[in-house]
């Protein structure tokens, strides 16, 4: 295990639904990380936090809502998503600062859009 | 426009000997460069770092090159076994807050 945990590990949701993606780091980081990985296509970044302040947001559309309400934990909220959404989305965590951003993944969320 | 482009989506070679994964990019300038395995249903693991001021680095079998001026990164495997068999991929990082990764390659060690 990574010391990433996420959940839930699959989803399927209708594009009406809101849900909402959970991620938990145990590993005492500062930074927290939502990536987007869809087939044969390389990670997308989508969201940074760094001591709980977004730092970076890639032109992701506003149907994707994240929250880092403290260090550990990363939501990221879903609603009115589109079938072209469906994806693996991972979370990750580092210590900025500490060595060149090595980052520790959690399992991912396999996303469904129906 | 930046890219981060590894060689092949897919490679395929027999136990025992050396895999060798290139990683190539355009317009960028990474302070660091990183490589991790992922496995079918799991999330990216790292494996090695190596900054810009190096040339290589090893750790057990695995031996990470990095060439600023050919803007290249090979990632080698000696002995490789089918344990190794994974998507492999190179990350580039400019800052401490964002890094690029490229698609992967899929590696296949048959025995």
């Amino acid at each position: 295990e990574t010391g990433v945990t996420q959940t839930p590990r699959h989803l399927v949701m209708g594009m009406t639904n809101k849900k909402s993606l959970k991620c938990e780091q145990h590993l005492g980081h500062n930074a927290m990380y939502w990536y987007k990985q869809s087939a044969k296509k390389p990670l997308e970044l989508m969201f940074v936090y760094s001591l709980e302040e977004r730092v970076e947001n890639n032109s992701v559309p506003s149907r994707f809502s994240p929250e880092c309400p403290n260090s550990s934990h990363l939501f990221l909220h879903l609603h009115t998503l589109q079938p072209e959404d469906s994806a693996l989305y991972l979370c990750a965590s580092s210590q900025v600062g500490l060595r060149a951003n090595e980052q520790f993944f959690g399992p991912g969320t396999r996303l469904t859009v129906l | 426009s930046q890219k981060i482009e590894q060689n092949s989506e897919a490679l395929n070679i027999q136990e025992g000997k050396t895999a060798t994964l290139t990683c190539n990019y355009t317009n960028y300038s990474p302070a660091y460069l990183q490589w991790y395995r992922q496995d079918p249903g799991r999330g990216p693991v790292f494996l090695l770092l190596i900054r810009e001021n190096e040339k290589e680095k090893r750790k057990e079998r695995l031996k990470v090159t990095f060439d600023t001026t050919l803007k290249q990164s090979l990632f080698h495997i000696t002995a490789s076994q089918p344990a190794d068999s994974a998507t492999y991929l190179c990350a580039l990082g400019e800052n401490n807050n964002d890094m690029r990764f490229g698609a992967g390659t899929r590696l296949t060690v048959k025995p």
